[in-house]
């Protein structure tokens, strides 16, 4: 069995500081770990995906997630928050690379980037 | 039960020709939406309705058309012009209180 726990509802953070979106999943098999943003009335949007081949992921717009097994974690960062960050993210586990779209939906957590 | 109906499961198509895909859900949510995906992918964003009536483009719309005429039917029409069509497309609709509800998925290919 797969779930997914985003941690916070809401993030809150000052422009310029470092971003923390927590994400903790439970799997009984290797499972590849997706985080999707979704801005206001918009679409979903892939940020990164990890499929094993490096624990520390780079994805689009200075995001980055590491994932720790001994945590059964998958933090999505970014350093230096940017106005245009605020949106909704979610966390997403599968048991396939091609489906995460049956994979389990965290609850999604919403960032605030305050000027 | 509540959920999203994808039509056809299986789709082949001509070169030149147009298909639409369908998609209806009985979960009264505002907002739907259509996506892509590619092997080893995450979802791209092709349409989407926050409202009946009235669709966005996403982010890979050229070569796609929908129609919003029912809050429960949400159809994207693939075109001619849509130069490398084989892939399989997903619809979902989301409500204020819950998350995504993904229907089971069209797999399109050109023949």
């Amino acid at each position: 069995a797969q779930s997914v726990t985003q941690l916070d509802s809401h993030v809150s953070v000052s422009e310029g500081t470092p971003v923390l979106l927590r994400c903790n999943y439970s799997s009984s098999y290797s499972p590849s770990l997706f985080w999707y943003v979704q801005h206001p009335n918009k679409g979903l949007q892939l940020l990164l995906k990890y499929t094993s081949a490096a624990t520390l992921v780079k994805g689009i717009n200075g995001f980055e997630a590491e994932f720790k097994k001994s945590e059964t974690s998958f933090h999505l960062t970014k350093p230096s928050a940017h106005m245009s960050d605020a949106a909704e993210y979610f966390c997403v586990v599968s048991a396939d690379l091609d489906s995460s779209y049956t994979g389990i939906f965290g609850s999604g957590t919403r960032l605030l980037v305050r000027p | 039960d509540g959920g999203i109906t994808q039509s056809p499961k299986y789709l082949f198509r001509k070169e030149g020709q147009n298909v639409t895909l369908s998609c209806e859900q009985n979960l009264n949510h505002d907002a739907m939406y259509w996506y892509r995906q590619d092997p080893g992918q995450g979802l791209r964003l092709i349409y989407y309705s926050q409202i009946v009536n009235d669709f966005q483009k996403g982010d890979i719309a050229e070569g796609y058309s929908v129609s919003r005429e029912k809050k429960e039917s949400f159809p994207l029409t693939v075109t001619s012009a849509q130069k490398n069509p084989t892939a399989f497309y997903l619809c979902a609709s989301k409500g204020n209180l819950h998350g995504y509800t993904f229907g089971s998925g069209t797999r399109l290919t050109v023949v």
